[in-house]
């Protein structure tokens, strides 16, 4: 069964602090992976598209890696303003697109 | 705003009693999802309508149901509400039947009482 399991469920994190979030999944036959950002009361925001093992993506604070079994997501001197729930997905050879829980980040000032 | 508009915002109801949730879609996209979201379960995936019809199913249960219409949008039926059912319902839309990209609206805020 294709699962996305992500790490740590919480962060808490002092500003300029770095610190990296884990996802790692099973899929059959990986077609992406995703990494978006939700705040509290609003939909999920789409940060990064991932589509092979050493790929890297990069957004202000924010770089994203991939290797076959794990994605991380680097966090680079964070400020309270990245405090939010970032969330990981894969698609699936299906085109089914499977969430994690998510990691919940709190950058204090 | 995502483009992506999703009514009510909140919805409080009883036990046993039907709702609907409705999804207008990013202009220009064709293809609408579904994604229930709790605590417990995180995000996960109902049912995916393209161009008015369906094709992906999710953990759906036989108790909710969704449709997609001609002018695009969606509505996703719930009925013979459980407690369990409270969640936010989100719906998310994307330009081709297997875009990567979803835009997701702001929610619908189910509560069962």
């Amino acid at each position: 069964e294709d699962q996305v399991t992500q790490s740590p469920e919480a962060l808490r994190l002092q500003e300029g602090e770095s610190s990296s979030l884990n996802c790692s999944y099973t899929v059959s036959g990986l077609r992406g992976l995703f990494w978006y950002r939700q705040d509290p009361g609003k939909g999920p925001e789409f940060l990064f598209t991932l589509y092979s093992a050493g790929e890297e993506k990069e957004k202000e604070r924010l770089k994203a890696t991939l290797t076959k079994k794990e994605s991380f997501l680097h966090i680079t001197a964070p400020k309270p303003e990245d405090s939010a729930t970032y969330l990981c997905a894969v698609m699936n050879r299906d085109d089914k697109i499977i969430f994690g829980k998510g990691t919940r980040l709190h950058i204090l000032p | 705003d995502s483009g992506v508009t999703q009514t009510p915002k909140h919805l409080i109801t009883a036990t046993g009693q039907r709702v609907t949730l409705r999804c207008s879609p990013r202009s220009g996209d064709l293809s609408v999802y579904w994604y229930q979201q709790s605590l417990d379960q995180g995000l996960q995936f109902l049912i995916q309508y393209y161009n008015g019809e369906e094709r992906a199913k999710g953990n759906i249960l036989e108790r909710f149901s969704a449709q997609q219409f001609p002018d695009l949008h969606s509505e996703l039926n719930l009925s013979s509400l459980e407690l369990g059912d409270s969640a936010l319902y989100f719906c998310a839309s994307s330009v081709a039947l297997s875009s990567n990209v979803l835009t997701f609206g702001a929610g619908s805020r189910l509560t069962v009482l």
